[in-house]
């Protein structure tokens, strides 16, 4: 079974810096799709990058990008240039590559990082 | 484009009922997927529905069951509710095998008391 281990629960940063929130996860696959999500008080998940591991090239979605380490299993979420809106709890997430049959498509959290932005 | 919609948005039932939660997946989206999420902790997964089938479950009692019809919605029935099912529900639908991450709906609140 996969896991993911998120080992900050709280992480604050200051308008306009940088912060980066750490991800670990343990699988014996070689294919697999991680993602990093967002949820603000409104809870509703929303997705902020992807990653799919057999690509080397790390994922950059605006201010977001990843680190992408898959031989240490890690994968963390560097925000640049943070924003008061940027302020949610983040979870990591893991999901095997799945096959044709329609199965195997869940998705495993870690539990998560409050980040708080500070003016 | 109307997104994941879930209804309802909160709801409160006394130990021993049953509920049910609903969900609309995303335009276009066939799977539809249903998580826990206790107070504190990240969504943990219930279980998956594709052409109307559950195609995967995870660590829960048969206490929960569900539903996928034609049109790909789908219901989450909880029977004889404990307090500890005290939750938010998510919903997320996804297009099959498309690698493109799910798409959540905004959750029902359960409290049971």
């Amino acid at each position: 079974a996969q896991t993911v281990t998120q080992s900050q629960p709280e992480m604050s940063v200051q308008e306009a810096e940088t912060v980066t929130l750490s991800c670990t996860y343990d699988t014996s696959e070689s294919d697999y799709y991680l993602f990093w999500y967002k949820q603000p008080p409104s809870r509703q998940m929303i997705l902020v990058i992807r990653q799919e591991a057999y690509k080397q090239q790390n994922a950059t979605e605006n201010r977001f990008s990843v680190n992408f380490q898959k031989a240490a299993k890690s994968f963390s979420l560097k925000i640049s240039d943070s924003q008061l809106g940027d302020a949610a709890m983040y979870f990591c997430a893991y999901r095997s590559y799945g096959n044709s049959g329609g199965s195997n498509y869940k998705l495993t959290f870690g539990k998560g990082t409050l980040l708080t932005v500070n003016p | 484009d109307a997104g994941v919609t879930q209804s309802p948005t909160h709801l409160i039932k006394t130990r021993g009922q049953q509920v049910t939660l609903r969900c609309s997946p995303k335009s276009g989206h066939d799977t539809v997927s249903w998580y826990q999420q206790a107070l504190g902790q990240g969504p943990q997964f219930i279980f998956q529905y594709y052409e109307e089938e559950e195609r995967q479950r995870g660590n829960f009692p048969d206490r929960f069951s569900g539903h996928q019809f034609p049109n790909y919605s789908s219901e989450l029935n909880v029977n004889a509710l404990l307090l500890g099912d005290s939750a938010l529900y998510l919903c997320a639908s996804s297009i099959g095998v498309r690698p493109h991450g799910a798409f959540f709906g905004q959750g029902t609140r359960l409290t049971v008391v």
